[in-house]
């Protein structure tokens, strides 16, 4: 069956630190994967979208690398900050469908 | 960027009673809407993917008759849990995409069920 699988459940950083959360998925071949951050409370917010042609992504402080090989995801956040802590959420395509992993919590300490 | 709006955004009923949330793609048809579940410190659990004017595809587990999905114009859904209990509490959250291959799903703030 299909799994996705993201690394500890928590995950503390010194502010000003890069934060790297990892992706791992199974018995899946995704045409793009995507990430998404989600705050308590709260729904879901599209960050990136990276397709399985394509390496790596960046936006601002994030970066996103895609190797369809390993079938893993790395998100990265550079120089973070406390206002980073947050749920960090993958999720995949299945057919028009959307699954998500297990997620990340990140807290950035000051 | 796209709003999807979910109400109510919380909920308290009595077991027994029936609950129905609403989904609201506000600036965009939605082709497609999905229904997830969260509970504390877990992931998104797919329920049920629905189409505009057709019937909606439930996940494996997920009781149609208890959890009924409809999706009667391109943007708006509403999911009703039906004899509400207990166990049924938890965090509801839809999302709608615009259709086409690689896009983005656009979420609704969740709806808080508290069934006592």
């Amino acid at each position: 069956s299909q799994k996705i699988e993201q690394n500890s459940e928590a995950l503390n950083i010194q502010e000003g630190k890069t934060a790297t959360l990892t992706c791992n998925y199974t018995n899946y071949s995704p045409a793009y994967l995507q990430w998404y951050r989600q705050d308590p409370g709260r729904g879901p917010v599209f960050l990136l979208l990276i397709r399985e042609n394509e390496k790596e992504k960046r936006k601002e402080r994030l970066k996103v690398t895609f190797d369809t090989t390993l079938k893993q995801s790395l998100f990265h956040i550079t120089a973070s900050q406390p206002a980073d802590s947050a749920t960090y959420l993958c999720a995949l395509p299945t057919g028009n469908q959307f699954y998500f992993g297990t997620g990340t919590s990140l807290t950035v300490i000051p | 960027g796209a709003v999807v709006s979910q109400h109510p955004s919380w909920v308290i009923c009595k077991s027994g009673t029936s609950v129905k949330i609403e989904c609201r793609s506000l600036d965009f048809q939605a082709t497609t809407m999905f229904w997830y579940r969260q509970f504390p410190k877990q992931s998104l659990m797919l329920m049920a993917t629905s189409n505009e004017g057709s019937k909606a595809t439930y996940e494996q587990g997920v009781e149609k008759d208890k959890f009924l999905i409809n999706h009667a114009s391109l943007t708006l859904s509403t999911l009703t849990v039906t004899s509400a209990h207990p166990e049924d509490s938890s965090f509801y959250i839809c999302s709608a995409t615009r259709g086409g291959l690689n896009t983005e799903a656009f979420f609704g703030q969740g709806t808080r069920l508290t069934v006592v």
